[in-house]
Formats: C-alpha cells, sequence, structure tokens
C-alpha cells in the first residue's frame, strides 16, 4: 500500500524568510511524487512532481523540493515566502512499480500562513 | 483553454434527493476520476475511469455511481443523497495512468455539495 504524511497541519512564515513544508512517504517501490497548492475556494494547481533524475526539482512560482530517498521525504520549499503564498498545500505519491489503475495518494493538507 | 470543466459550482440538497455532478474535459485525457475533500483528510477517490467505456471504484465509492460514455465527459451520480455526503468534489484528468504514471493529474475548479 502506498501512504503520504504531512506531519503538520499549519505553518506560519514571516515574509521573506524560507520556508519548507514537509512530506514523507511510504510505498513498496519507487514513487512519483507530486506538490499541489489549493488557494481558498479553488482547485488543486500542480506545482512540481519528481520522476526520475535530479533530487532537487523545481516548480512554479519559486517553489522547489528534494526527493531524499533513504529519508523518503519530499519537502517543499522556498527561498523566499511571499504573503501570496499562504494556501493549503498537498503532497501526492504513486508508487512506479505499482498495477495498471494505481492512483495518487494524497496527505491530509498543510496550510501555510506568510505573516507580512 | 478551458481544462477540466466541473458544474454546478455548489449545489444545496435534501436527503434522498439525486443528483449529477458533470465534468468535461478538453484534453483528450484518457484518464479521469472524481475525489471528495474532506477537513483533516486529503482528497480520497471515488471513481476513476482509464477510457471511454472503462470506469472502477476508488477508495470510496459507496453511494455514488459513474459513467465513461464519452473520453471528454465523466459525471458522477449522487443515487441517494446523505449528509455524509456533504463535501467538495473534484474532476481530475491526465494523458493516461500508464505507462506514463507520471503524468500529471488536472484538476477541476470544484462543486461544493450540501445534504441537508
Amino acid at each position: 500500500a502506498q501512504s503520504v504524511a504531512q506531519p503538520e497541519d499549519q505553518v506560519n512564515v514571516a515574509e521573506g524568510n524560507p520556508l519548507t513544508v514537509k512530506c514523507t512517504y511510504s510505498v513498496s517501490g519507487n514513487p512519483y511524487l507530486f506538490w499541489y497548492v489549493q488557494y481558498p475556494n479553488r482547485g488543486l494547481q500542480f506545482l512540481l512532481k519528481y520522476i526520475t533524475g535530479d533530487n532537487l526539482v523545481k516548480g512554479s512560482y519559486g517553489f522547489e523540493a528534494e526527493f531524499n530517498k533513504s529519508q523518503t521525504s519530499f519537502h517543499l520549499k522556498k527561498p523566499s515566502a511571499l504573503v501570496s503564498d499562504s494556501a493549503l498545500y498537498f503532497c501526492a505519491v504513486r508508487d512506479r512499480s505499482s498495477g495498471s489503475a494505481r492512483q495518487l495518494t494524497f496527505g491530509s493538507g498543510t496550510q501555510l500562513t506568510v505573516l507580512p | 483553454n478551458a481544462g477540466v470543466t466541473q458544474t454546478p459550482k455548489f449545489q444545496v440538497l435534501k436527503t434522498g434527493q439525486s443528483m449529477t455532478l458533470q465534468c468535461a474535459q478538453d484534453m483528450n485525457h484518457e484518464y479521469m476520476s472524481w475525489y471528495r475533500q474532506d477537513p483533516g483528510m486529503g482528497l480520497r477517490l471515488i471513481h476513476y475511469s482509464v477510457g471511454a467505456g472503462i470506469t472502477d471504484q476508488g477508495e470510496v465509492p459507496n453511494g455514488y455511481n459513474v459513467s465513461r460514455s464519452t473520453t471528454e465527459d465523466f459525471p458522477l451520480r449522487l443515487l441517494s443523497a446523505a449528509p455524509s455526503q456533504t463535501s467538495v468534489y473534484f474532476c481530475a484528468s491526465s494523458y493516461s495512468v500508464t505507462p506514463g504514471g507520471g503524468n500529471t493529474i488536472y484538476f477541476g475548479e470544484g462543486s461544493w455539495l450540501t445534504v441537508v
């Protein structure tokens, strides 16, 4: 079975400071990993994904994430937070070696608040 | 560039009523799915389809039906609405699940459903 954990329900950070939103995963094989962002009353927007190759993945709006296989983590980071980054962030995983229709499994989400 | 379009945006139902949430995508995606989002639980898969005429159950299928008569459309039917089905519903699509398990899933803007 595949699973993903976002250990923090809420992350607060001051504008201009670096931010980190944590994600750990569990799969039987190797993972595909995704980050999505959701603004109030909107759908989920794709930020970035890890498929293979470089462990540091760069995505939209200045976000990046680092795949760490030994720690089974895929933390989302941004060097300098903006107030407009305040939103709900979801990590998701799919087991690369699983069956033909294995679905994405989402974490419970982390609410990021950037304080001015 | 419409992407994934869901209707209605908001709906209030009485217990026992039935209704259909509509979903259409204009990206020629093979894979379509329905998720529900509940506070603190992330997104949970209801039903999915890997192509026209093919549907399957996800994690929480009870009380819902789907059909996929065309590539573009994937309606979700609530057979007899219950208060437990009060939720936000998201339709999503991607090119395929396999072999490209790393394909990005794109989401609609959501349908807010309240069952009273």
